[in-house]
């Protein structure tokens, strides 16, 4: 079955860009039947859905985060890529990538697969 | 942005207990409305999409209902297994926005 695995530094100095990639494993990134999300969970609250992407590289993020989030996607590689740029300490949380289904032309998105999450700490 | 809002907060019950919770929308989303299940330390696991559509290999136990702005997740007999924290979630317009948790705790 389909698995997802995020990796990436689970240390950013406060200013920089937090970099993640997440591997999608046991299917393709390309299937047109879903797209690619990150979702943020800050210690000890809840969920905030960062933004998506789809195998062909058109994009959504939440306005909250636009003017700082990146979303990319390398097909040959099987993995899409999240960069959030100037960190704060606010930005510290568990960051979990997911796969979100396809509602095609009715809004019927969610997230069926997702990884186990890696830790972000923004400190200096 | 559709503001979710779930109540209670948190909820105490015992094995065998039924129980409800309710998630609310700022405005109308049809059925679009999904519920996670969260343990300490784990991933949100997909529970029930489109309002009551039950997800593959989640038990029967679980159900959900509603439209337009209110919806409940129900659990017919709590097993120590359902001691989580539940997350409503809506897609009808993007971006999807979570509600804040309702922690369900043993009595």
């Amino acid at each position: 079955q389909v698995q997802l695995q995020e990796s990436g530094p689970g240390l950013v100095k406060p200013s920089q860009t937090l970099s993640l990639t997440c591997t999608v494993s046991g299917g393709s990134i390309s299937s047109g039947d879903y797209y690619w999300s990150w979702i943020r969970q800050p210690p000890g609250k809840g969920l905030e859905w960062i933004g998506y992407i789809y195998y062909s590289g058109s994009t959504y993020y939440n306005p909250s985060l636009k003017s700082r989030v990146t979303i990319s996607v390398d097909t040959s590689k099987n993995q899409f890529s999240l960069k959030l740029s100037s960190v704060t300490a606010a930005d510290t949380a568990v960051y979990y990538c997911a796969r979100d289904h396809n509602g095609g032309s009715t809004p019927n998105y969610y997230m069926d697969v997702w990884g186990k999450g890696t830790t972000v700490t923004v400190s200096s | 942005d559709i503001q979710m809002t779930q109540s209670p907060s948190s909820l105490s019950a015992s094995v065998g207990d039924r129980v409800t919770i309710t998630c609310r929308a700022s405005q109308s989303i049809s059925s679009y409305l999904n519920w996670y299940q969260q343990k300490p330390g784990k991933a949100p696991k997909l529970l029930i999409y489109a309002a009551s559509s039950l997800q593959s290999g989640v038990p029967s136990r679980f159900s959900g209902s509603g439209s337009g702005t209110d919806f409940t997740l129900t659990i017919s007999s709590l097993q120590p297994e359902d001691f989580a924290t539940y997350y409503c979630q809506q897609s009808y317009s993007t971006p999807g926005s979570f509600g804040q948790g309702t922690k369900l705790e043993i009595k």
